[in-house]
């Protein structure tokens, strides 16, 4: 099956600063690839997402990057906010709309 | 538009007991999920329901069922609850790949 890696675990970064959170997959037939927020005690929520036909895509202040020949893609967040803290989890897709989801990425934005 | 809804939001059973958690959506969604969320492992699958009438394992079912009751409800049961199932519950719906999730139940199980 699908085996989805997270890194780090945790980032803390000063304000106004970047934050970068790195996924990589397993499986080659894998074409979609989303990333969530979770803040604490709700529920996660879809920010950006992107497909395998596609290198980058942004909106405001976040940023995806796939690179399918390495299996590998990214989320970059430029400016960072105090309500940017929280817990990131990437996935990818597994087939019959399944996802396999990373252990996930606690971001502190330090004021 | 309510989206996913779940019910309960929190609940503690002791070992051995049963329970049903609810789940609806309102979005005509045909893809229905169930995952649990422990520290440090993400989000795992324990069941699915592509459309309708069809109910899939996933990654960790071992100890639930299952019921897509119709095309909003998809209920998970734990028949004989035990202390590794304490976990916070979250249902999903989706139509393609994009999915919308609940707002989870927590469960504690001692």
């Amino acid at each position: 099956g699908e085996n989805v890696e997270q890194h780090p675990s945790t980032l803390s970064v000063q304000e106004g600063d970047s934050a970068v959170i790195k996924c990589t997959y397993s499986d080659s037939a894998s074409n979609y690839f989303p990333w969530y927020k979770q803040e604490l005690g709700k529920r996660p929520q879809l920010i950006i997402d992107i497909r395998s036909n596609v290198g980058e895509k942004k909106d405001q202040r976040i940023a995806v990057t796939l690179n399918k020949t390495a299996k590998h893609f990214s989320l970059h967040i430029t400016e960072t906010q105090p309500e940017d803290s929280a817990v990131y989890f990437c996935a990818a897709s597994l087939g019959d709309y399944k996802l396999s989801f990373g252990a996930g990425t606690t971001v502190t934005v330090r004021a | 538009n309510a989206g996913v809804t779940q019910t309960p939001k929190f609940q503690v059973l002791k070992t051995g007991q049963s329970m049903t958690l609810q789940c609806a959506q309102d979005m005509n969604h045909n893809s229905m999920y169930w995952y649990r969320q422990d520290p440090g492992m993400g989000l795992r699958l324990i069941y699915y329901s592509a459309s309708e009438g069809t109910t899939d394992k996933g990654e960790v079912p071992n100890g639930y069922n299952v019921s897509r009751l119709n095309k909003r409800e998809f209920s998970l049961r734990l028949e004989s609850a035990a202390p590794s199932q304490t976990s916070v519950y979250f249902c999903a719906s989706s139509e393609t790949d994009a999915q919308a999730f609940g707002p989870g139940t927590r469960l504690t199980v001692t």
